[in-house]
């Protein structure tokens, strides 16, 4: 099956600071890529995701890359905020099968 | 809109006791069904996997099982718990496939822990 690693397991940054979690995948028919957040005890919910057709995408403070060639993608956020801290996952799909893979997940931590 | 019910939320079970966890999706036809194992501090391990009733795919050797004896309906059991199967549960739902499906949906999740 699909295997993705994700860097880093954590992440410290100072409130206001942009945080980059990168994301590599292995299987090459995967094609769609969310990241999810889940707070402490909570489920995992959805920030944003991307399609293996679109190489770029932006949600106010949130972006996504893909590299199809490479096989990976990143989550950026800019100006952090505290309320950013979270563990962040991402996770592949891959064509037809519909199973999501995910990554170990990155607890980021945005210091006041 | 679609809904996902998960229960319990917490349970303690003894070692070599049973389990039963069970989900049920709301709004929606013939979806995706999923189990995920979160151990602490850890990703997200993909377990079962159905596409429709009675059409489950194992991802891992464990000692569980799942059924999906309706549509809407996922349940993940076990004959003898072991200490190895504490974890936070999720079930999920998604639709679609190929380039149409849609993210996987989680249920509030259930913490189990075997004493």
């Amino acid at each position: 099956g699909e295997n993705v690693e994700q860097h880093p397991s954590t992440l410290s940054v100072q409130e206001g600071d942009s945080a980059v979690i990168k994301c590599t995948y292995s299987d090459s028919a995967s094609n769609y890529f969310p990241w999810y957040k889940q707070e402490l005890g909570k489920r995992p919910q959805l920030i944003i995701d991307i399609r293996s057709n679109v190489g770029e995408k932006k949600d106010q403070r949130i972006a996504v890359t893909l590299n199809k060639t490479a096989k990976h993608f990143s989550l950026h956020i800019t100006e952090t905020q505290p309320e950013d801290s979270a563990v962040y996952f991402c996770a592949a799909s891959r064509y037809n099968f519909n199973k999501f893979y995910f990554g170990s997940g990155t607890k980021l931590n945005v210091k006041p | 809109s679609q809904t996902i019910h998960q229960w319990p939320a917490t349970l303690v079970q003894p070692v070599g006791s049973p389990l039963s966890l069970e989900c049920t999706v709301e709004g929606t036809s013939n979806p995706n069904l999923y189990w995920y194992r979160q151990a602490a501090g850890r990703g997200l391990q993909l377990l079962f996997y159905s596409v429709g009733i009675g059409q489950i795919s194992s991802e891992v050797p464990q000692n569980l099982s799942a059924s999906r004896p309706q549509d809407r309906q996922f349940i993940l059991s076990s004959k003898k718990l072991l200490l190895s199967d504490s974890g936070f549960y999720l079930c999920a739902w998604s639709v679609g496939s190929g380039l149409t499906n849609t993210e996987a949906f989680f249920g509030q999740g259930t913490r189990l822990t075997v004493v």
